[in-house]
């Protein structure tokens, strides 16, 4: 079956320690998305790539970092400087093409205390 | 700014009845609109869309109805059912942005038997 597959699905870290949140997409997809949902704000993008070794930031940016080094692969990273980086992460992935829905993962739920 | 807006975070509806679901937009450049249903713990996944050349497009029990001199659409699910609670994200997008969506806050939907 082709999906997208996040790992872990719920992560514990330490403030000040950066933590790197796996997405892989077996669906042949071009391109990737990072999403982040707090309650009652929806979803929020904070990166995407729309071709290998390419990304771009999204709304929300600031304290995180991505890589695309390979097609199935869209790891995050949120690192320290990120001021509240407790939340539910999305990654989804699309063919590209204008208006092909997004494809999304399970998510991972990460908690800093 | 919320570019997309759901305005009532939370629905509840007897089962049988018609659920109706909210959106709003200020972007006047957005032209395709998506409608997501996200369980709890799981990634949002796509229930059906509407692009702006259209006021409606129907799938089986759903409905999407867009007024785009109001800056409006509404998801219609008729006859709800138990298994339809769960969170809805409207969503939109421009053709002049590529493909990248602009989500609502969501509504929870609680379909009562």
């Amino acid at each position: 079956d082709g999906g997208i597959t996040q790992s872990p699905k719920y992560l514990f870290r330490k403030e000040g320690q950066n933590v790197t949140l796996s997405c892989e997409q077996n669906l042949n997809h071009d391109a990737m998305y990072w999403y982040r949902q707090d309650p009652g704000q929806g979803l929020r993008l904070i990166y995407y790539s729309q071709i290998v070794n390419d990304f771009q930031k999204g709304d929300i940016a600031e304290g995180y970092s991505v890589s695309r080094e390979k097609k199935e692969s869209f790891p995050l990273t949120v690192t320290s400087a990120q001021k509240n980086p407790t939340a539910f992460y999305l990654c989804a992935s699309t063919q590209g093409s204008y208006n092909s829905p997004l494809h999304f993962g399970n998510g991972t739920r990460l908690t800093v205390t | 700014d919320q570019q997309v807006k759901q305005n009532s975070p939370s629905l509840s509806v007897q089962e049988g009845r018609i659920s109706i679901l909210n959106c709003d937009y200020t972007n006047s450049m957005f032209d395709y609109f998506l409608w997501y249903k996200k369980y709890p713990a799981e990634g949002p996944t796509f229930l059906i869309s509407i692009s702006s050349i259209k006021d409606k497009n129907e799938d089986g029990r759903f409905t999407v109805f867009l007024n785009k001199s109001a800056k409006h659409l509404s998801l219609h699910i008729v006859p709800s059912q138990p298994g339809d609670s769960a969170v809805y994200f409207c969503a939109a997008s421009a053709s002049n942005a590529g493909n990248m969506l602009t989500f609502g806050g969501g509504t929870r939907l609680m379909v009562k038997p």
